[in-house]
């Protein structure tokens, strides 16, 4: 079946600098990914939709410098947290979508960052 | 705008026994509906796709249904295991985006 890696797993990092998340999507093409943000206990909460060689889409309240996306080609998206806080520790999980209306979604493992 | 409602938000039962999730939607207008299952910790594990032409789909002791008409699915799972223990979250696909329900955390008790 449709496999989408992210990676890292788990980052660490100190307040003020920045983290790359990657998001591949490893034996199909993905016109279109997803970046979620989720809290302990709570469903996914959708940050920005990225489309392979366009802006991404930003939902409301998430701040586009912040969180930078890049989605380069049909098999990878990455998102950089820029400048991180405390406050951006968090689980951030990425799914990519094959092409076609009614294609699946297919999700990574999910990315634990903690800022200290 | 979709809204997606998963009742009932946690559920605990016996092992063995069968169970029925509930998943409610707002919109009929909808491609595809998606059940997946969340461990703790980790991403998500797409379960069963039901097409919005389709009425159900069976995967091992998994079976989905939809009622487009009615904005309702169902995931039942057949004789559960403590290996079923996790989040089940459905998902529906409109346009190109998709809308979750908030999940059902379900403990299969050994």
């Amino acid at each position: 079946g449709a496999v989408v890696s992210q990676h890292p797993s788990r980052v660490i990092c100190k307040s003020g600098t920045s983290v790359k998340i990657e998001c591949r999507s490893l034996d199909f093409q993905a016109t279109t990914m997803f970046w979620y943000r989720q809290f302990p206990k709570q469903s996914l909460m959708l940050m920005a939709t990225s489309n392979e060689g366009s802006k991404a889409t930003y939902e409301q309240g998430v701040e586009k410098d912040k969180f930078l996306i890049n989605h380069a080609s049909l098999t990878l998206s990455t998102l950089t947290v820029t400048s991180a806080h405390p406050e951006d520790s968090s689980f951030y999980i990425c799914s990519a979508r094959e092409v076609g209306d009614n294609s699946p979604l297919h999700f990574g493992n999910g990315t634990r960052l903690t800022v200290t | 705008k979709q809204e997606v409602t998963q009742i009932p938000a946690a559920l605990s039962v016996p092992e063995g026994e069968n169970l029925v999730l509930n998943c409610s939607f707002t919109d009929s207008a909808i491609y595809n509906l998606q059940w997946f299952r969340q461990d703790p910790g980790k991403g998500l594990t797409s379960l069963l796709l039901i097409q919005s032409s389709q009425r159900e789909q069976t995967s091992g002791r998994l079976n989905a249904s939809l009622d487009k008409s009615s904005g309702r699915s169902t995931l039942y799972i057949a004789a559960s295991q403590p290996g079923d223990s996790a989040t089940y979250l459905c998902a529906v696909a409109a346009g190109n985006q998709f809308y979750f329900g908030t999940g059902t955390s379900l403990t299969v008790i050994p």
